[in-house]
């Protein structure tokens, strides 16, 4: 398997833009998650997936950001509109959840850096 | 404030050292993953501890977990410079979900 892939790598986009990061998790991994790092908060988890089901997006943090998953294999984050303080990198992360209280190791994508100038 | 606690948040050893990073959580957690990062790159998977009291190696990485479920530490021993990158712990909480400490950034000096 390739892995978890992301798209773009780097993404440079003016402030007001819509901004969509795209994901492909692993194959036959249930759970995907996207997190946020930066130096000043570290890696922070925004939403995560279970079976294509939003489970908590509490990490989200505005109406501005919204992620889909409409099938097994693919998931989308976006921004709109997108503002300087987004610039970050996003990373999306897909294991396999065994049973409700046990996960696999999460595996990382590349991640996508976001400039928002 | 933060659910995992590393320390220390930055490291310099001289290569050869052994040096040990901890990650505290105020809660049992369900899995403790240690991953390793460089800079600009995604997080690469060390080794997952899910029993209390384990213990897990890989090459010169060590890891433990405390038989709370609570602390873990990763010791690496006779440090080299391709040691060096930032050392997160993650652990998973429950219903899915993982949740990741600050990180520790390493420097080894040759």
């Amino acid at each position: 398997d390739a892995g978890v892939i992301q798209s773009p790598r780097h993404e440079v986009t003016e402030m007001g833009q819509e901004v969509t990061l795209r994901c492909k998790p692993i194959s036959g991994h249930n759970s995907l998650f996207w997190y946020r790092q930066t130096m000043m908060r570290g890696l922070e988890l925004l939403i995560y997936f279970n079976n294509n089901v939003p489970i908590d997006d509490s990490g989200m943090p505005e109406d501005r950001f919204s992620a889909k998953m409409p099938n097994a294999s693919f998931s989308t984050l976006k921004i709109q509109p997108s503002e300087p303080r987004d610039s970050a990198v996003y990373f999306c992360a897909s294991s396999l959840a065994l049973t409700t209280l046990g996960n696999t190791e999460a595996f990382f994508g590349q991640g996508t850096r976001l400039t928002v100038v | 404030s933060q659910e995992l606690e590393q320390s220390p948040q930055s490291l310099i050893v001289q290569e050869g050292k052994n040096l040990t990073i901890n990650c505290t959580s105020s809660k049992t957690l369900y899995g403790l993953y240690w991953y390793k990062q460089k800079y600009g790159e995604g997080l690469i998977f060390l080794m997952m501890l899910q029993k209390g009291g384990e213990e897990k190696s890989h090459e010169k990485i060590t890891a433990k977990l405390d038989e709370k479920k609570q602390q873990s530490s990763l010791h690496i021993t006779a440090s080299q410079p391709s040691h060096a990158g930032i050392y997160l712990c993650g652990a998973d909480v429950g219903t899915y979900k993982y949740i990741f400490g600050t990180g520790t950034r390493l420097k080894v000096l040759a």
